[in-house]
């Protein structure tokens, strides 16, 4: 079954203590992304990556990291969370487009749902 | 800065009744895309829109993109309950950039 997973779903942690959230997608996509989800703000965008080793910033970059060592996994590094991180954040992923700059609709993951006390 | 608006934010409408949700971007681009959020759940994907003019259906949805106005719209026909959830709209940066914007969201509650 294609789909993007991401782990843990729920995570309850304090302020400063580093954590990763995991995704990875099974449908061999080049973009994958992570967003946070904010009521009354939408998604906004994290970062994003375009393939293996290429990553670039979102619209709300600060206090986050990424990595895309493998096609598959896009893991989101929070190196020293802080309250205002308190957030649903998706993990997605799609094919890009060749000939233009733009990506075909994208799987979103399950969300996680992160509490920083 | 690319600004993606849409309006309403909330949208209350009895079952039966039409209406339109709109999506205002600041930006050239020539691919909007829609997706759907059921409380407590993921995003779907809903319509992909590729080119000015473009026209596409999903039962009782029609979502239509004019890129010289930098406008798509949402139309619902004869609204059902099962309809009752939050709207995105989402439009890349271009200029170079696969930073993709999302619209705040529409929530929309269909009361029987």
């Amino acid at each position: 079954e294609a789909q993007v997973t991401q782990n843990p779903r729920y995570l309850i942690t304090v302020t400063g203590k580093k954590l990763t959230v995991t995704c990875s997608q099974n449908m061999n996509h080049e973009y994958m992304s992570w967003y946070r989800q904010d009521p009354g703000l939408g998604l906004r965008q994290i970062y994003y990556s375009m393939n293996v080793e290429v990553t670039d910033k979102g619209d709300v970059p600060e206090g986050y990291k990424v990595s895309r060592k493998e096609k598959r996994n896009f893991p989101l590094i929070l190196e020293s969370p802080s309250p205002n991180q308190t957030s649903l954040y998706f993990c997605a992923s799609s094919l890009l487009l060749r000939g233009s700059r733009s990506t075909d609709t994208q799987y979103f993951g399950p969300g996680t749902r992160l509490t920083v006390l | 800065e690319l600004k993606v608006e849409q309006n309403p934010l909330f949208l209350s409408m009895q079952e039966g009744k039409n209406y339109t949700i709109y999506c205002n971007y600041s930006t050239t681009s020539d691919r909007l895309y829609w997706y759907r959020q059921d409380p407590g759940k993921s995003l779907e994907s809903l319509f992909v829109l590729l080119s000015n003019g473009a026209v596409k259906q999903e039962g009782r949805l029609m979502a239509s993109l004019d890129t010289k106005a930098r406008l798509s719209t949402l139309h619902i026909t004869a609204a059902v309950h099962d309809l009752s959830a939050t709207y995105f709209c989402a439009v890349y940066s271009g200029a170079g950039s696969y930073q993709l914007t999302f619209g705040k969201g529409t929530k929309l509650s269909v009361i029987p």
